[in-house]
């Protein structure tokens, strides 16, 4: 399976835990994007790579979040001292992109569930 | 303001009806336009782009508007495996933003 795998799948806590998401992305897409989605809403943008560089972040990611791509590959999301408004499902997708263009289509992981207790 | 509305929804139309989706967007910088579908429980998947011109790929046609800055779904002779969320997508610079989306239920 080529596509754009996330881990885990599901993931139950209690308040004030940290928790860690992994992303695979497609491997010869060069940017990946974390969008947070919760139930009847669209996703909503948290940050997005070009390779291993962070260029853009939402005001939606506080602090306690926060997101990397080491080696331009695979991605982690990390929330620390999770709150019950963190619930939600964090979709990762990734793409294709040459300079300025984009292609426009983001392929999306099945998505990393958290429920905050 | 949220940057990308769509029709509340949900729509329930039956097997064979015309249905029609609407979005709006504010940011008149906006360079690209999607439809993206998602099913229940499952991942966004790209089901179009939106062009000046307007575009058409089977029985799905979408039109943009920027003057007006809307853009349009029209999905004719709906089939049940169409139920589905519809999610209108916006892309300036590298962000895609996301509308909340338009579920809609095709009934046998």
């Amino acid at each position: 399976d080529t596509g754009v795998s996330q881990d885990p799948r599901h993931k139950i806590t209690k308040r004030g835990q940290n928790v860690t998401f992994r992303c695979d992305p497609i491997s010869e897409h060069n940017r990946l994007y974390w969008y947070r989605q919760t139930l009847g809403q669209g996703p909503e943008f948290l940050t997005y790579f070009q390779n291993e560089a962070q260029l853009e972040k939402s005001r939606l990611l506080s602090d306690r979040f926060s997101a990397e791509r080491p080696k331009g590959s695979f991605s982690t999301l990390e929330i620390q001292r999770t709150e019950q408004g963190d619930s939600a499902m964090y979709l990762c997708a990734s793409s294709l992109g040459r300079l300025a263009q984009n292609t426009g289509e983001l392929f999306f992981g099945e998505g990393s569930r958290l429920t905050v207790l | 303001r949220k940057e990308v509305e769509q029709d509340p929804g949900p729509f329930n139309v039956p097997e064979g009806a015309t249905v029609a989706f609407n979005c709006t967007y504010s940011n008149s910088a906006s360079q690209s336009f999607f439809w993206y579908r998602q099913d229940c429980r499952k991942e966004p998947k790209l089901l179009m782009s939106v062009y000046s011109s307007g575009n058409e790929d089977g029985r799905f046609t979408a039109q943009l508007n920027r003057a007006s800055q809307y853009i349009s779904l029209l999905i004719r002779d709906s089939k049940l495996s169409d139920s589905a969320t519809y999610l209108c997508v916006v892309n300036y610079g590298q962000n895609f933003v996301f509308g909340p989306g338009t579920r809609l239920s095709v009934l046998p």
